[in-house]
Formats: structure tokens, sequence, C-alpha cells
């Protein structure tokens, strides 16, 4: 979607390993969240940003890190990635301007750790 | 290939045909609906939302229904098109949480 940009789009990591994905949004909006994707479960929330420095965890938040230095980027951190991790993720964000009070999602980063 | 699920409930219905896709929600205290759309290999993409004061908001060819006794949502689209072909979540929201809770999507499958 315009405006909000996920990278990499695809990523293959080996266990143990330490993984970063990327947000990026240009639209200046406050809020920001990680969210996962798997088979049977929908959506869960990892963590969020209410603000720059300001983070909060969400339902799934173990074995995952996140750090916002500035208001367009947020960033995913799998200290050491495990099999269990292997998921989509995707990053999405809210502002509070108008009725619409939803998300725009990125795209979503395809992990597989082998 | 996409990962949203591969045991999803599917709804297959015929183009031209008028698809009904439900939710339930589950917390009382929400007052904020969305319904989204996904698409293979994409992000999920907003549709229509309501607020809890309202029972019905139209769209252009999208209807939602929202029933707060039974705590129950649904989507209405009519004359369904190949295009409308994907996975459909509803979300809901309390007041100033600014976080959804996400159900686990229907796929819709237009018939040709």
């Amino acid at each position: 979607d315009a405006g909000i940009t996920q990278s990499p789009r695809h990523k293959v990591t080996e266990t143990g390993t330490p993984v970063t994905l990327r947000c990026h949004q240009t639209e200046n909006h406050r809020y920001m969240y990680w969210y996962r994707q798997d088979p049977g479960h929908g959506l869960r929330l990892i963590h969020y940003s209410y603000g720059v420095k300001d983070t909060d965890k969400g339902e799934v938040s173990d074995g995952y890190s996140v750090s916002r230095s500035k208001t367009e980027d947020f960033l995913l951190t799998l200290e050491s990635a495990t099999s269990s991790q292997t998921s989509v993720y995707f990053c999405a964000i809210s502002g509070s301007t108008g009725t619409n009070y939803g998300y725009t999602f990125g795209s979503g980063t395809r992990l597989t750790v082998v | 290939g996409e990962s949203v699920g591969l045991h999803l409930p599917t709804l297959s219905v015929q183009e031209g045909d008028n698809s009904i896709i439900n939710c339930a929600y589950s917390n009382s205290a929400s007052d904020y609906f969305i319904w989204y759309k996904q698409e293979s290999g994409k992000g999920p993409q907003f549709i229509i939302d309501i607020r809890s004061n309202m029972d019905k908001r139209q769209g252009q060819r999208v209807t939602v229904l929202l029933n707060k006794t039974v705590k129950h949502l649904s989507l209405q689209i009519a004359a369904t098109q190949p295009g409308d072909s994907a996975v459909y979540f509803c979300a809901e929201s309390a007041s100033g949480t600014y976080k959804y809770i996400f159900g686990t999507g229907t796929r819709l499958k237009v018939l040709a």
C-alpha cells in the first residue's frame, strides 16, 4: 500500500540467528503495529507503538523485540529465530484523523526459519 | 502463495449472486468494527466500517449489519464478481484502544 512499506518481502533464515524486519511509513501516523498471520489463528498482535520510543507488548510478544527511534520506522527483531516464528508478518499504521480509525497494512514479510 | 489459512471456512457463490459473510465478535465493550479483504499475497485492505450506534451501513456494493444483542456482524456483497474472491476478516475495537481483535476469516470463492 502507498505510504507503508515492509522490508524484506521474503526471508529465509536459520534457527538461532537474529532477524530484523523493517516497517517504514510516510503518513506521519502515530500508531504502528506488528502482527503475525498463521493458519487457523488469523492476525495476532506482537507489539505496537504509540509514539517515538513508546512501545508495548501484544498477545504474542515472547521472542520478539521492537524499536521506534523515529516516527516513520518501526523495527521488529527476532533475537534468536525459532521454527515457530515461521510466519507472515504484517506491519500496520493507524492515525486518528477522520472517522476511519482502521489500519493500513503493509504487504507483508514472509519469514521462513529453517 | 498465501498462508492466510488452509482450513478457513469457505463460501462459494455464483458470479452475480449476493454473498453474505458472517462474524461473531467477542467483546461486548467493542464499539467499532471493520471488515477487511485480503487477496493472495497482499495485506488486508479496509472495506467498510461501522460504529456501535448504527445497525447498518452501506458502501458501494457492500453492506455491513451489526447486531449488538448477539454480538454478530455480517458483510453483504451485492452482485459478487470474480475480483471479490479473497479472504474476509472482521475486526473489533473498543474506544481509545487503537488495537483490534481480528476474526480468523472466511474465504470467498466466486464461481464463473
